[in-house]
């Protein structure tokens, strides 16, 4: 079965490091996403893909970064990690733009 | 305004009870409505969607949207306790990302 996976699925890290976290899908899916997920806040778009060499930044992209070099990854990348960046991190993709979204099951990130 | 409202809750029902969620938008040019379950420490799964003003039902599901009033629910008939979840309610807007409201979170009270 077609599935997006991620990982690690938990990620301790200390501030000032480089993190990468993983997102791989097996549905073809040209379009790929990467939220983060607060108490209070829901889920917030960090960037997003609509193909290969396609990245855009959402609307909490400040410290992050993604490249897309093929079609079943994007990985998101922490430059500095900050404390302020220990959250849970969803990945998605789906077929359609604007259309349902499928996620993966989440990294749970702690910078101290 | 945010952009998808929903109220936090909890909202609290009995077994067996039908549980209204309800969701408003800001965009008049939104698209495309979904609702997702998501329980304590996993990740957002799809149950509804829908894209045309009126009901549509799955199972003891019923999405429920009005454009004109701008507002999208779901309805959880017999609920039962394993539905004790957080719903979230997403948008496509005009620009076709999808904008998640915060959630509404489901106590089913056995």
């Amino acid at each position: 079965d077609a599935e997006i996976t991620q990982s690690p699925r938990h990620k301790i890290t200390e501030t000032g490091r480089q993190v990468t976290l993983a997102c791989h899908q097996t549905w073809n899916h040209n379009n790929m996403f990467w939220y983060r997920q607060d108490l209070g806040h829901g889920l917030r778009l960090i960037h997003y893909s609509y193909g290969v060499q396609d990245t855009n930044k959402g609307e909490v992209s400040d410290g992050y970064s993604v490249s897309r070099s093929n079609t079943e990854d994007l990985p998101l990348t922490l430059e500095s990690a900050a404390s302020s960046q220990t959250s849970v991190y969803f990945c998605a993709s789906s077929e359609r733009r604007g259309d349902i979204q499928y996620f993966g099951a989440g990294t749970r990130l702690s910078v101290l | 305004q945010k952009e998808v409202e929903q109220n936090s809750g909890p909202l609290s029902v009995p077994e067996g009870a039908i549980a209204s969620l309800n969701c408003t938008y800001s965009d008049r040019g939104s698209q495309s409505f979904f609702w997702y379950r998501q329980y304590s420490g996993k990740s957002p799964e799809l149950i509804m969607f829908i894209y045309s003003n009126g009901d549509k039902e799955d199972g003891r599901f019923t999405a429920q949207l009005n454009k004109a009033s701008q507002y999208v629910s779901l309805l959880i008939r017999d609920s039962q306790p394993s539905d004790s979840a957080t719903y979230l309610c997403a948008v496509t807007p005009s620009s076709y990302k999808l904008i998640f409201g915060s959630g509404t979170r489901l106590l089913v009270r056995p």
